[in-house]
């Protein structure tokens, strides 16, 4: 199964703020790559699948690209309510691994 | 609208099993894969589980393979997670999610709590 890494681990912005959050995979996994944010009590909510497209009702200040190896997950104007825990997923035919999560404190 | 809601967590003492459901509604159950999915405590998302929408292949984590078994009844719309010797760092929220083309987890359960004790 194939590792993936995310960093940084934890990251602290204002409101209005441009941030992103890499993640790295250690195989080749082609494009299916998740990304989902989690709230602590809640259920995780998908934002970003197959590495770029917008899950349907997710603001578009969540944005989602590839290059290489590396997967990043960009939020273009931090808002309050995106103070959370994000995490990459792997999503092939038979892996579906998570990294280890980034959390973002506003 | 769309729901998945687990079922059967508490405390149970290791070595011991205990069998989790999620019922699901508002979509054509036989047309979805489901996962489980979990966090232990301070600790992040560790996928655990799939099963395809007809039951006909199963995945497992190297850290339940062996001991997890997953399965899906149709009449009931309820995918169970049968969980066996149970070891204390098997403690943790345990959520199950809807499986959606290209895969990805869509809908999720609220999560239940699974306490294993020594």
């Amino acid at each position: 199964d194939s590792q993936m890494t995310q960093s940084p681990s934890s990251l602290s912005a204002s409101v209005g703020d441009r941030v992103s959050i890499t993640c790295r995979a250690d195989l080749t996994i082609s494009n299916f790559l998740n990304w989902y944010q989690h709230k602590p009590g809640k259920a995780p909510t998908l934002l970003i699948y197959a590495t770029s497209s917008l899950e349907s009702g997710v603001p578009s200040r969540f944005s989602g690209s590839r290059s290489g190896t590396d997967f990043t997950l960009t939020i273009s104007g931090l808002q309050p309510e995106d103070s959370a825990t994000y995490y990459c997923q792997e999503s092939s035919s038979t892996s579906f691994t998570f990294g280890p999560g980034t959390k973002v404190d506003i | 609208q769309v729901q998945l809601v687990e079922s059967g967590g508490g405390v149970v003492q290791a070595g011991r099993s205990l069998t989790l459901s999620c019922a699901v509604s508002g979509f054509p159950f036989n047309n979805y894969g489901i996962h489980w999915v979990r966090q232990a405590p301070g600790k992040g998302l560790e996928w655990v589980s799939f099963i395809w929408y007809d039951g006909s292949n199963k995945f497992y984590a190297e850290s339940v393979q062996g001991r997890f078994t997953i399965s899906r009844d149709s009449s009931k719309n309820t995918v169970y997670l049968q969980m066996n010797s149970l070891r204390v760092d098997d403690t943790a929220v345990y959520y199950c999610a809807r499986d959606k083309e290209p895969t990805r987890l869509d809908y999720w359960g609220q999560g239940i709590l699974v306490t294993v004790s020594s």
